[in-house]
């Protein structure tokens, strides 16, 4: 059973136009979840959440967790093409050697 | 340009033959991973290693083998390849254990027929 559960599985849509990647997970004992973009080949980082409530930002990207709902979005404003990618929600566990659980990923084309 | 470097980048084997795929990384990094990603399965670890010297199992270890001889190094075998193993499999290492400082290499799409 996926602990880290991305939605939708993939979405269009045009330049310009403000997306919301969603994740859900259904562990409590974890020490961040992060969020990674990955074009061709390796995932790149964005962004790694500890807190509930507090948003993370960076340019056209921010993101937010809510560890009472069990839930992180990630919102990209103003799409361009090179947003295009498969974005990774990931989770790090509690523990010496916290590992990471990955989410199926979200692809996202951004059309022009 | 530091980093983690995989090779090969691509590889066709045939069923029953073996390989090894290195991973090297010149960051100094303690921790360092093998995952493979498959369609619409997320990445999954198979093995990864806290220091030289030590491997440990991942998520998915069967039928992969690995190695930590040398602090920069983590190769991860195959014996006897199954077109199951048929996947991109991306290396990574960080400093310490968990997410940030990540860095992955630019993967190995392997191919068994």
């Amino acid at each position: 059973e996926d602990k880290v559960v991305q939605s939708p599985l993939s979405l269009v849509v045009h330049e310009g136009d403000t997306v919301t990647l969603n994740c859900s997970y259904e562990v409590t004992n974890f020490r961040s979840l992060l969020w990674y973009k990955q074009e061709k080949k390796a995932p790149t980082f964005l962004f790694m959440l500890t807190s509930s409530g507090i948003e993370k930002k960076s340019g056209r990207l921010s993101s937010i967790l809510d560890k009472k709902e069990l839930f992180s979005i990630l919102n990209i404003t103003a799409t361009q093409t090179g947003d295009s990618a498969v974005y990774l929600c990931v989770l790090r566990y509690t523990g010496a050697n916290s590992k990471l659980t990955f989410g199926k990923g979200i692809t996202l084309s951004v059309r022009p | 340009n530091a980093g983690v470097t995989q090779t090969p980048k691509f590889r066709v084997l045939k069923t029953g033959q073996s390989m090894t795929l290195l991973c090297a990384q010149d960051m100094n990094h303690e921790y360092m991973y093998w995952y493979r990603q498959d369609p619409g399965m997320g990445l999954r670890l198979i093995h990864y290693s806290v220091g030289e010297g030590t491997t440990a199992k991942g998520e998915v270890p069967d039928g992969y083998n690995v190695s930590r001889l040398k602090k920069q190094n983590f190769l991860l075998g195959l014996e006897s390849a199954a077109p199951s193993q048929t996947s991109v499999y991306f290396c990574a290492s960080s400093y310490y254990s968990g997410g940030v400082g990540y860095t992955f290499g630019s993967g190995t799409r392997l191919t068994v027929v």
